[in-house]
């Protein structure tokens, strides 16, 4: 089982509210994800870290915003929440080792925009 | 847009039939993995294919990596209903380091 936590698991808020959307990883991995997975539909990557203090934006345009101060923690803000940011959110992380490529994912959080 | 397709989007077989899913992208691949997502579940991690041509096996599944790179498939033989979920599979380009994943294809396995 893989040990990677995303907080909270379900979330319902109005328009315009700020929330951040946790994910801890205890692997040790260089490498962490943000995915945003409408139902039956495949994954957009919004943001990725190769390691601390280093964050990209993903091929899905996203007003949210990432940090990554520690190795374990990767954040994900939503400034200014609209019902167009209802979805799921999957974190996920991997090593930086070339061979182990796999992606561990968390639980996601489902996220309701009202 | 979409750079990773995969077909059928959906399948529904009776229990013990095969099933395939075939996945093509439109850039080649430095390699690709396969992953299986449950209904209201996170993507699992089921293999990664690096060369040419391989063939990997995993008890009743078959995955193969295309000689040129650039497309894929899963072969379930004798499905179960263990097996309901949503087969994705997640290609990463030469160039870069982000993997980019199908479309998905979506399996139900009638009793």
């Amino acid at each position: 089982e893989a040990d990677i936590y995303q907080t909270p698991r379900y979330l319902v808020i109005g328009t315009g509210k700020k929330i951040t959307l946790e994910c801890s990883q205890t692997m040790g991995h260089d490498k962490m994800y943000w995915y945003q997975q409408d139902p039956g539909m495949e994954l957009h990557l919004i943001h990725y870290s190769y390691g601390v203090n280093s964050t990209e934006k993903g091929d899905l345009s996203s007003e949210s915003t990432v940090s990554r101060i520690r190795t374990e923690h990767f954040p994900l803000t939503l400034e200014s929440a609209r019902p167009s940011h209802t979805s799921q959110y999957l974190c996920a992380s991997r090593s930086l080792l070339e061979f182990y490529n796999e992606q561990f994912f968390g639980p996601g959080t489902r996220l309701t925009v009202l | 847009g979409q750079q990773v397709m995969q077909i059928p989007q959906y399948q529904h077989v009776q229990e013990g039939e095969d099933f395939t899913t075939y996945c093509n992208s439109s850039t080649t691949l430095s390699n690709i993995q396969w992953y299986k997502q449950r209904p209201g579940g996170h993507p699992v991690f089921l293999i990664q294919l690096v060369k040419s041509g391989e063939v990997k096996k995993q008890k009743r599944l078959t995955f193969q990596f295309g000689e040129a790179k650039k497309n894929s498939s899963l072969h379930i033989t004798a499905t179960q209903t263990t097996d309901v979920g949503t087969y994705f599979c997640a290609g990463m380009r030469n160039t870069g380091n982000q993997f980019y994943f199908g479309t998905g294809t979506s399996l139900t396995v009638i009793p």
